[in-house]
């Protein structure tokens, strides 16, 4: 079955700085990419995707970069705040419609 | 508002009982999953459904059951609670190759 990859597992950087969490992945049939952040006792929510026929997709301070190629993806986190600290969870689409998820960073901004 | 809750929000159960967590949708999707969260393993995949009279084995789903007689709902059967189940449980929701909303989540303790 499908494996994703995330790494690393805990990110620490200091306010103002970028963060960039990569993930990579073995199926490549799979097709859609999106990225979650978890705040502590909350439930995941998405924060950007991306598909399998666009390279790069942006908003605001967020942005994912894909290659098919490769078969990896990251996200990356622009003038990074303390309401940022969460844990990130990349994501792929397999077969179907079924989404497996890696393991998750934990990403801390220091103020 | 469309949304999708699970009950109990917590739960502490003894070995050996069965249990049952439940999840109602009201996006009309689909898809629904079940995954369970523990530290250092993310969100692992438990089961998912594709439609009414639909369901999936996912990558750890010994243990577990599901059943999907309407759209709305996908209740998650512990038959024999472990204490190796004790977990954070989160259902989620999709329809095709789209965001998946999740519910708050379910804290089950088996003692």
């Amino acid at each position: 079955g499908e494996n994703v990859e995330q790494h690393p597992s805990t990110l620490s950087v200091q306010e103002g700085d970028s963060a960039v969490i990569k993930c990579t992945y073995s199926d490549s049939a799979s097709n859609y990419f999106p990225w979650y952040k978890q705040e502590l006792g909350k439930r995941p929510q998405l924060i950007i995707d991306i598909r399998s026929n666009v390279g790069e997709k942006k908003d605001q301070r967020i942005a994912v970069t894909l290659n098919k190629t490769a078969k990896h993806f990251s996200l990356h986190i622009t003038e990074t705040q303390p309401e940022d600290s969460a844990v990130y969870f990349c994501a792929v689409y397999t077969g179907g419609f079924k989404t497996i998820f890696g393991a998750g960073t934990r990403l801390f901004v220091k103020a | 508002d469309a949304e999708i809750t699970q009950s109990p929000r917590h739960k502490i159960t003894e070995t050996g009982r069965q249990v049952t967590l439940a999840c109602h949708q009201t996006w009309n999707h689909n898809n629904m999953f079940w995954y369970r969260q523990d530290l250092g393993h993310g969100l692992r995949l438990i089961h998912y459904s594709y439609g009414v009279q639909d369901t999936n084995k996912g990558e750890v789903s010994d243990g577990y059951s599901v059943s999907r007689s309407n759209t709305e709902d996908l209740p998650l059967t512990l038959e024999s609670a472990a204490s190796s189940q004790t977990s954070v449980y989160f259902c989620a929701s999709s329809q095709d190759r789209d965001e998946a909303f999740f519910g708050q989540g379910t804290r089950l303790t088996v003692v």
